[in-house]
Protein backbone atom coordinates (compact mmCIF):
# COMPACT_ATOMS: atom_id res chain seq x y z
CA UNK A 1 0.00 0.00 0.00
CA UNK A 2 1.69 3.46 -1.29
CA UNK A 3 2.53 5.95 2.07
CA UNK A 4 3.87 8.88 2.54
CA UNK A 5 7.37 9.20 3.47
CA UNK A 6 9.41 11.11 5.29
CA UNK A 7 13.14 12.15 6.12
CA UNK A 8 14.74 12.74 8.48
CA UNK A 9 13.23 11.00 10.98
CA UNK A 10 15.04 12.94 13.65
CA UNK A 11 16.98 16.77 13.39
CA UNK A 12 18.81 18.45 15.96
CA UNK A 13 19.52 22.06 15.05
CA UNK A 14 21.22 25.45 16.62
CA UNK A 15 18.73 27.99 16.85
CA UNK A 16 18.74 30.54 14.13
CA UNK A 17 20.42 27.63 11.31
CA UNK A 18 17.81 26.81 8.47
CA UNK A 19 16.67 23.14 8.56
CA UNK A 20 14.95 21.49 5.41
CA UNK A 21 12.09 18.85 5.55
CA UNK A 22 11.42 16.27 3.01
CA UNK A 23 8.53 14.56 2.45
CA UNK A 24 7.70 12.01 -0.81
CA UNK A 25 4.08 12.25 -0.74
CA UNK A 26 1.80 9.80 -2.46
CA UNK A 27 2.43 9.08 -6.24
CA UNK A 28 -0.95 9.74 -7.91
CA UNK A 29 -1.84 12.73 -4.96
CA UNK A 30 -2.11 16.58 -6.27
CA UNK A 31 -2.84 17.72 -2.78
CA UNK A 32 0.13 18.63 -0.13
CA UNK A 33 0.38 19.62 3.56
CA UNK A 34 2.47 20.52 6.58
CA UNK A 35 0.93 19.90 9.71
CA UNK A 36 3.24 20.43 13.09
CA UNK A 37 2.21 18.86 16.68
CA UNK A 38 4.37 20.26 19.45
CA UNK A 39 4.80 18.02 22.19
CA UNK A 40 2.09 17.33 24.26
CA UNK A 41 -0.76 19.33 21.89
CA UNK A 42 -2.64 18.44 19.07
CA UNK A 43 -1.82 18.53 15.25
CA UNK A 44 -2.04 21.97 13.77
CA UNK A 45 -2.08 23.08 9.96
CA UNK A 46 0.52 25.23 8.79
CA UNK A 47 0.62 25.15 5.13
CA UNK A 48 -1.50 23.35 2.10
CA UNK A 49 0.14 23.61 -1.52
CA UNK A 50 -1.52 22.75 -5.04
CA UNK A 51 -0.32 22.82 -8.29
CA UNK A 52 2.82 24.39 -7.49
CA UNK A 53 1.70 26.68 -5.06
CA UNK A 54 0.51 27.61 -1.85
CA UNK A 55 -3.30 27.38 -1.58
CA UNK A 56 -3.38 28.06 2.58
CA UNK A 57 -1.61 28.93 4.95
CA UNK A 58 -1.81 29.29 8.76
CA UNK A 59 -0.73 32.29 10.88
CA UNK A 60 2.03 29.64 11.98
CA UNK A 61 3.50 29.97 8.72
CA UNK A 62 5.03 32.97 8.85
CA UNK A 63 8.14 34.55 6.44
CA UNK A 64 10.49 31.73 8.11
CA UNK A 65 8.24 29.01 6.57
CA UNK A 66 8.62 28.41 2.88
CA UNK A 67 7.32 24.79 0.57
CA UNK A 68 8.80 23.96 -2.32
CA UNK A 69 8.08 21.17 -4.63
CA UNK A 70 11.56 20.69 -6.69
CA UNK A 71 10.57 17.80 -8.79
CA UNK A 72 8.25 15.27 -9.36
CA UNK A 73 8.50 13.67 -5.95
CA UNK A 74 9.64 15.98 -2.96
CA UNK A 75 7.77 18.22 -1.63
CA UNK A 76 10.07 19.90 1.56
CA UNK A 77 9.45 22.15 4.54
CA UNK A 78 11.85 25.02 4.52
CA UNK A 79 12.73 26.79 8.21
CA UNK A 80 15.35 29.82 7.29
CA UNK A 81 15.95 31.05 10.82
CA UNK A 82 14.93 28.05 13.57
CA UNK A 83 13.59 29.46 16.86
CA UNK A 84 13.27 27.33 20.04
CA UNK A 85 9.67 27.32 19.66
CA UNK A 86 9.93 25.42 16.57
CA UNK A 87 10.73 22.47 17.98
CA UNK A 88 7.81 20.36 17.29
CA UNK A 89 6.78 17.19 14.84
CA UNK A 90 6.42 17.94 11.22
CA UNK A 91 4.07 15.88 9.85
CA UNK A 92 3.29 15.58 5.77
CA UNK A 93 0.25 14.76 4.39
CA UNK A 94 -0.99 14.31 1.11
CA UNK A 95 -4.44 13.53 -0.90
CA UNK A 96 -5.87 13.02 -4.36
CA UNK A 97 -8.60 15.16 -4.27
CA UNK A 98 -8.81 18.83 -1.96
CA UNK A 99 -11.82 17.10 -0.35
CA UNK A 100 -10.53 13.54 -0.18
CA UNK A 101 -9.09 12.16 2.51
CA UNK A 102 -5.46 13.38 3.97
CA UNK A 103 -2.63 10.06 4.64
CA UNK A 104 -0.08 11.45 7.11
CA UNK A 105 3.80 10.77 7.12
CA UNK A 106 5.72 9.41 10.07
CA UNK A 107 6.73 12.65 11.05
CA UNK A 108 9.83 14.54 11.80
CA UNK A 109 10.45 15.55 15.15
CA UNK A 110 12.80 18.28 15.27
CA UNK A 111 14.72 19.42 18.57
CA UNK A 112 15.79 23.52 18.11
CA UNK A 113 18.79 24.21 20.95
CA UNK B 1 -11.50 30.24 13.72
CA UNK B 2 -13.06 26.42 13.99
CA UNK B 3 -12.35 24.17 16.42
CA UNK B 4 -13.23 20.67 17.16
CA UNK B 5 -13.98 20.21 21.25
CA UNK B 6 -12.83 16.66 21.85
CA UNK B 7 -13.76 14.72 24.93
CA UNK B 8 -12.92 12.66 27.46
CA UNK B 9 -9.55 13.86 27.58
CA UNK B 10 -8.45 10.22 28.84
CA UNK B 11 -10.02 7.07 29.47
CA UNK B 12 -8.57 4.36 31.57
CA UNK B 13 -10.73 1.19 30.76
CA UNK B 14 -9.85 -3.01 31.04
CA UNK B 15 -9.56 -4.80 28.09
CA UNK B 16 -12.47 -6.07 26.86
CA UNK B 17 -14.75 -2.69 27.44
CA UNK B 18 -15.99 -0.52 24.74
CA UNK B 19 -15.18 2.61 24.48
CA UNK B 20 -16.80 5.75 23.05
CA UNK B 21 -15.61 9.23 22.14
CA UNK B 22 -16.69 12.82 20.79
CA UNK B 23 -16.30 15.65 19.17
CA UNK B 24 -18.66 19.15 18.37
CA UNK B 25 -17.32 22.15 16.79
CA UNK B 26 -19.92 25.12 16.47
CA UNK B 27 -18.59 25.07 12.87
CA UNK B 28 -19.72 22.72 10.07
CA UNK B 29 -17.17 20.39 8.45
CA UNK B 30 -17.84 18.80 4.97
CA UNK B 31 -15.96 15.67 6.29
CA UNK B 32 -14.77 14.12 9.32
CA UNK B 33 -12.45 11.95 9.94
CA UNK B 34 -10.94 9.66 12.99
CA UNK B 35 -7.50 9.30 13.54
CA UNK B 36 -4.84 6.64 15.84
CA UNK B 37 -1.74 7.84 16.61
CA UNK B 38 0.50 5.72 18.24
CA UNK B 39 3.86 7.36 20.40
CA UNK B 40 6.25 9.29 17.79
CA UNK B 41 4.42 8.07 14.70
CA UNK B 42 2.11 10.28 12.50
CA UNK B 43 -1.55 9.97 12.38
CA UNK B 44 -3.29 7.04 10.57
CA UNK B 45 -6.41 6.92 9.25
CA UNK B 46 -9.51 4.85 11.26
CA UNK B 47 -12.52 5.97 9.54
CA UNK B 48 -13.17 8.87 7.21
CA UNK B 49 -17.15 10.63 7.03
CA UNK B 50 -18.35 12.41 3.99
CA UNK B 51 -22.00 12.41 4.56
CA UNK B 52 -24.19 13.91 7.09
CA UNK B 53 -25.99 11.40 9.28
CA UNK B 54 -23.62 8.67 7.36
CA UNK B 55 -22.55 5.69 9.92
CA UNK B 56 -19.69 3.65 8.96
CA UNK B 57 -17.90 0.72 10.48
CA UNK B 58 -14.40 -0.45 10.53
CA UNK B 59 -14.02 -3.76 12.25
CA UNK B 60 -14.46 -3.25 15.87
CA UNK B 61 -14.91 0.88 15.05
CA UNK B 62 -17.57 2.47 14.16
CA UNK B 63 -18.37 6.21 13.44
CA UNK B 64 -21.35 8.25 12.72
CA UNK B 65 -21.28 11.94 11.39
CA UNK B 66 -23.91 14.32 12.77
CA UNK B 67 -26.98 15.54 11.03
CA UNK B 68 -25.55 18.99 11.43
CA UNK B 69 -22.27 18.33 10.35
CA UNK B 70 -20.80 19.92 13.30
CA UNK B 71 -20.29 16.73 15.04
CA UNK B 72 -19.13 13.16 15.51
CA UNK B 73 -18.78 10.02 17.46
CA UNK B 74 -16.45 7.07 17.49
CA UNK B 75 -16.95 3.70 19.20
CA UNK B 76 -14.67 0.80 19.89
CA UNK B 77 -16.09 -2.85 20.75
CA UNK B 78 -14.23 -5.00 22.83
CA UNK B 79 -11.02 -3.13 23.35
CA UNK B 80 -7.66 -4.95 22.93
CA UNK B 81 -4.43 -3.62 23.98
CA UNK B 82 -3.19 -2.72 20.64
CA UNK B 83 -6.13 0.05 20.90
CA UNK B 84 -4.02 1.91 22.96
CA UNK B 85 -2.96 5.40 22.07
CA UNK B 86 -4.30 8.82 21.04
CA UNK B 87 -7.67 9.37 18.91
CA UNK B 88 -7.67 12.34 16.76
CA UNK B 89 -11.28 13.59 15.59
CA UNK B 90 -10.52 16.20 12.48
CA UNK B 91 -12.73 18.19 10.45
CA UNK B 92 -11.95 18.48 7.19
CA UNK B 93 -12.54 22.51 5.46
CA UNK B 94 -12.72 22.64 1.64
CA UNK B 95 -13.63 26.79 1.19
CA UNK B 96 -11.19 28.29 -0.39
CA UNK B 97 -8.59 25.65 0.54
CA UNK B 98 -8.63 22.20 1.81
CA UNK B 99 -6.75 21.95 5.74
CA UNK B 100 -7.96 19.91 8.51
CA UNK B 101 -8.98 21.03 12.00
CA UNK B 102 -7.95 18.70 14.44
CA UNK B 103 -9.03 17.95 18.06
CA UNK B 104 -6.75 17.94 21.50
CA UNK B 105 -7.24 14.14 20.99
CA UNK B 106 -8.59 11.32 23.54
CA UNK B 107 -6.05 9.01 25.20
CA UNK B 108 -6.73 5.63 25.81
CA UNK B 109 -5.28 3.07 28.28
CA UNK B 110 -6.54 -0.25 28.93
CA UNK B 111 -5.57 -2.18 31.77
CA UNK B 112 -4.93 -6.07 31.16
Amino acid sequence: EPEVTQTPSHQVTQMGQEVILRCVPISNHLYFYWYRQILGQKVEFLVSFYNNEISEKSEIFDDQFSVERPDGSNFTLKIRSTKLEDSAMYFCASSRGGWETQYFGPGTRLLVL
Amino acid sequence: GQQLNQSPQSMFIQEGEDVSMNCTSSSIFNTWLWYKQDPGEGPVLLIALYKAGELTSNGRLTAQFGITRKDSFLNISASIPSDVGIYFCAGLIIQGAQKLVFGQGTRLTINP
